[in-house]
């Protein structure tokens, strides 16, 4: 089945530092999308990405798919406390319905 | 974008019983899914709960033991059967009401003992 992985699965930064964390899936996407889940919390809906080589931004938020529509990466510069959480990436089949798979994850913690 | 709330929020239960847990959504949502998760581990999808017809199950899921409801457009149920401590974890719901993104109830947190 498909499978999607994120790295680093941990990632601990200064505050201010950058962050990216990298999907892959084992297939074709149709779509990516992209989840923050602070501890404690519930996956939020960051974004999707849909075309191939789409980069979007959210403030300090860079979302990419690439060009085989097989992986995708979250950059984060200027880290803030307020972006500590768990970041999945979850990808769409398209076969008919909108099911996801979900990636493995990334938690990033901040050293104030 | 939907607001979803789950009931209970947690349940401490003794194992060979059953819990149901239900997800209320604020607006109908075309599709409704069960996914489980483990403490710091990622969520897998339990199945999909299809209105007034049986429930999609994911590999590794079987309608026995994960039964799910879904009578109207805005309302489901996940029992979870004949509970073992593995089946200890955090039970989500979703409802997708866009092209596919998905909103998350605040989750379950089911311990058997």
């Amino acid at each position: 089945g498909q499978q999607v992985m994120q790295i680093p699965q941990y990632q601990h930064v200064q505050e201010g530092e950058d962050f990216t964390t990298y999907c892959n899936s084992s297939t074709t996407l149709s779509n990516i999308q992209w989840y923050k889940q602070r501890p404690g919390g519930h996956p939020v809906f960051l974004i999707q990405l849909v075309k191939s080589g789409e980069v979007k931004k959210q403030k300090r938020l860079t979302f990419q798919f690439g060009e085989a529509k097989k992986n995708s990466s979250l950059h984060i510069t200027a880290t803030q406390t307020t972006d500590v959480g768990t970041y999945f990436c979850a990808g769409g089949n398209n076969f008919g319905n909108e099911k996801l798979t979900f990636g493995t994850g990334t938690r990033l913690t901040i050293i104030p | 974008s939907a607001v979803i709330s789950q009931k209970p929020s947690r349940d401490i239960c003794q194992r060979g019983t059953s819990l149901t847990i239900q997800c209320q959504v604020d607006s109908q949502v075309t599709m409704m899914f069960w996914y489980r998760q483990q403490p710091g581990q990622s969520l897998t999808l339990i199945a999909t709960a299809n209105q007034g017809s049986e429930a999609t199950y994911e590999s590794g899921f079987v309608i026995d033991k994960f039964p799910i409801s879904r009578p109207n457009l805005t309302f489901s149920t996940l029992t979870v059967s004949n509970m073992s401590p593995e089946d200890s974890s955090i039970y989500l719901c979703s409802g997708g009401t866009g092209i596919y993104e998905q909103y998350f109830g605040p989750g379950t947190r089911l311990t058997v003992t």
